[in-house]
């Protein structure tokens, strides 16, 4: 396994248009978070999935935005009529709740450019 | 809150020299607290991490110490190499569970010859 992937790594499109992000996590972690960075600041939370459930929606993620894991492996993150205020690195983490471990490895993320 | 306040950066530093990155976190709750690092152009890396007051995290030559009293989880390294040029981000888990974490806004260090 080499660790978690996203696509695509770079994302530019127009102010209005829909994109949609894809996670692949590391095999059998049962949780997937996904964090927004932008420049100079750490990552905020977004949302979290254990399985195929999202457990919790962060107040950032407005209506525009929706994420699925529909069989407990890979997830998408769709922005819907993109703003030039989403542009921001996306991020993926994955988690194995086994053992009490709470590491959550991270994806290289999807810079998203809004023009 | 869930909050996570670190030094701003950039530090500079000459090789071999001593590294502290200061740390502090809203006392709520009882978080796990981290070091994650980001290498130029790479995703985020787990340094280190603490799960309980006074534990030690520590890893290729960092240290970090939970702190309750002080609500401090203070990066040091006693001689850093140019290699150790990143961005390092304190992070500690969110207050009611699913090991959410909030982030520090992160200290670029720069180490020169």
């Amino acid at each position: 396994d080499t660790g978690v992937s996203q696509n695509p790594r770079h994302k530019i499109t127009k102010r209005g248009q829909n994109v949609t992000f894809r996670c692949d996590p590391i095999s059998e972690h049962n949780r997937l978070y996904w964090y927004r960075q932008t420049l100079g600041q750490g990552p905020e939370f977004l949302t979290y999935f254990q399985n195929e459930a999202q457990l919790e929606k962060s107040r950032l993620l407005s209506d525009r935005f929706s994420a699925e894991r529909p069989k407990g492996s890979f997830s998408t993150l769709e922005i819907q009529r993109t703003e030039q205020g989403d542009s921001a690195m996306y991020l993926c983490a994955s988690s194995s709740l086994a053992g009490g471990n709470n590491e959550q490895f991270f994806g290289p993320g999807t810079r998203l450019t809004v023009l | 809150g869930n909050s996570v306040t670190q030094m701003e950066g950039p530090v500079t530093l000459s090789e071999e020299a001593f590294l502290t990155i200061n740390c502090t976190y809203t006392a709520t709750g009882y978080p796990s607290l981290f070091w994650y690092v980001q290498y130029p152009g790479e995703g985020l890396q787990l340094l280190l991490k603490a799960t309980k007051a006074d534990d030690k995290g520590s890893n290729k030559g960092f240290e970090a110490t939970y702190r309750k009293e002080t609500t401090s989880f203070h990066l040091e390294k006693g001689s850093v190499q140019v290699s150790d040029s990143a961005v390092y981000f304190c992070a500690r888990t969110f207050t009611g569970g699913g090991n959410k974490l909030t982030f520090g806004t992160g200290t670029q260090l720069k180490v020169e010859l």
